[in-house]
């Protein structure tokens, strides 16, 4: 079965500087990943995912993500963080359809 | 286009008081649904899905139940609250016909026992 650790829990950022969120998977088979966002007290939403192709993917934001398959890992990147980032980011492995989140890691970009 | 909503979004209750969150999906036939529950500093805990009218798997043992009526009507309930209960619960959708496995989800229902 798949799982999925997000190795920091709360990862503080001053604005404008870079931002690495770590997230590392295990599964025995091919998989689809996902990085979700949420903002305080609203639902999830996806914020980028890699299917297949390129294993480097970018949301619309600014974040990009690098599939590394030796690595097994999936790790979240911006070069430059804002006020507006500051919220909870959830990574997701999903095998034979079924998805599996990380427990989550709170970025707080601090002025 | 597909939408997912969920209400009330906010909700105090008592210990012991009955519970009921709807969801309700539009734009799309046959989706799976599921509950997930958020409790400070837990992650995202998968309560309940659903593959069809009536079908109904639990991930955990709770003080919680779910049914699903209509296709695309998800309820979340209870029949007596625990303060245990209290947290964020977010009902998701995905397609079946979609092996991606991505979900969707609705806005959030913030859920306070005292």
């Amino acid at each position: 079965a798949q799982s999925v650790t997000q190795l920091d829990s709360q990862v503080p950022v001053f604005e404008e500087a870079p931002v690495e969120l770590r997230c590392n998977y295990s599964s025995s088979v091919s998989v689809y990943l996902f990085w979700y966002v949420q903002y305080p007290n609203q639902g999830l939403q996806l914020l980028l995912k890699y299917l297949s192709g390129s294993t480097l993917v970018e949301s619309i934001n600014g974040f990009e993500a690098e599939f590394n398959k030796s690595q097994t890992s999936f790790h979240l990147r911006k070069p430059s963080v804002h006020i507006s980032d500051t919220a909870e980011y959830f990574c997701a492995v999903s095998e034979y359809g079924k998805l599996t989140f990380g427990q989550g890691t709170i970025l707080t970009v601090h002025p | 286009s597909q939408t997912i909503h969920q209400w009330p979004a906010t909700l105090v209750q008592p210990v012991g008081s009955p519970l009921s969150l709807e969801c309700t999906v539009e734009g799309t036939s046959n989706p799976n649904l599921y509950w997930y529950r958020q409790a400070a500093g837990r992650g995202l805990q998968l309560l309940f899905y659903s593959v069809g009218i009536g079908q109904i798997s639990s991930e955990v043992p709770q003080n919680l139940s779910a049914s699903r009526p209509q296709d695309r009507q998800f309820i979340l309930s209870s029949k007596k609250l625990l303060l245990s209960d209290s947290g964020f619960y977010l009902c998701a959708w995905n397609s079946l016909r979609s092996n991606t496995g991505e979900l969707f989800f609705g806005e959030g229902s913030r859920l306070t026992v005292l």
